[in-house]
């Protein structure tokens, strides 16, 4: 199956300071990216939507300012936290489809912010 | 709006067993379906998801579904469970076929005791 890529897995970045997650389409061109943070126990959540070349659609109650995301070629899509605080620390998933009515998921990213 | 409940953070089945995963939804229009697993350190896939049609829907790894209207419940189940079926598993619901903002349930982990 087709292969969705992030890095870093783990993440430990100190309270005030910019962290950034990438998601690579390893096999396809991505035409669209999703991004998603889940709690402990609890569900993904969709934070935003990426389009290649157009800006994020973000879900209501995420804020832009704060998770800054960028799909700037078919095969990368990156989510930048700013100004991390340590309620920031999640685990961030991101998931991409070419259209074929599927979609794929990276491994996720685990941020931790002291 | 739609919603997913997954009842049981937690299940545990010896090998050879029964899997009985259960999830609930909720959706103010026909509602489509899907089970996703997660292995550790893995992105989440697809095993099977429901549309149309039949509501008997088989998967990937001998797993299968039933969609069930009037019990708004798409319960997943095994025969018999395998060691590597030790893993995460997402029930996800959405309003259209190939729409990708999916709403998770909070996930089920499921071990398997020798």
């Amino acid at each position: 199956g087709a292969v969705v890529s992030q890095h870093p897995s783990r993440v430990i970045c100190k309270s005030g300071t910019s962290v950034k997650i990438e998601c690579r389409s390893l096999d396809f061109q991505a035409t669209t990216m999703f991004w998603y943070r889940q709690f402990p126990k609890q569900s993904l959540m969709l934070m935003a939507t990426s389009n290649e070349g157009s800006k994020a659609t973000y879900e209501q109650g995420v804020e832009k300012d704060k998770f800054l995301i960028n799909h700037a070629s078919l095969t990368l899509s990156t989510l930048t936290v700013t100004s991390a605080h340590p309620e920031d620390s999640s685990f961030y998933i991101c998931s991409a489809s070419w259209g074929s009515g599927e979609l794929f998921f990276g491994e996720g990213s685990r941020l931790t912010v002291l | 709006a739609q919603s997913v409940t997954q009842l049981g953070s937690h299940v545990s089945v010896s090998e050879g067993a029964l899997v009985l995963l259960r999830c609930n939804y909720s959706s103010s229009v026909p509602p489509y379906l899907f089970w996703y697993v997660q292995y550790p350190n893995q992105g989440l896939q697809l095993l099977l998801k429901y549309t149309t049609g039949a509501t008997l829907v088989k998967g990937i790894n001998g797993f299968e579904a039933e969609f069930k209207k009037s019990e708004t419940s798409f319960h997943l189940t095994k025969p018999s469970a395998h060691m590597s079926d030790a893993a995460e598993y997402f029930c996800a619901v959405s309003l259209r076929s190939n729409d990708y903002k999916l709403s998770f349930g909070a996930g089920t982990t499921v071990t398997v005791r020798a």
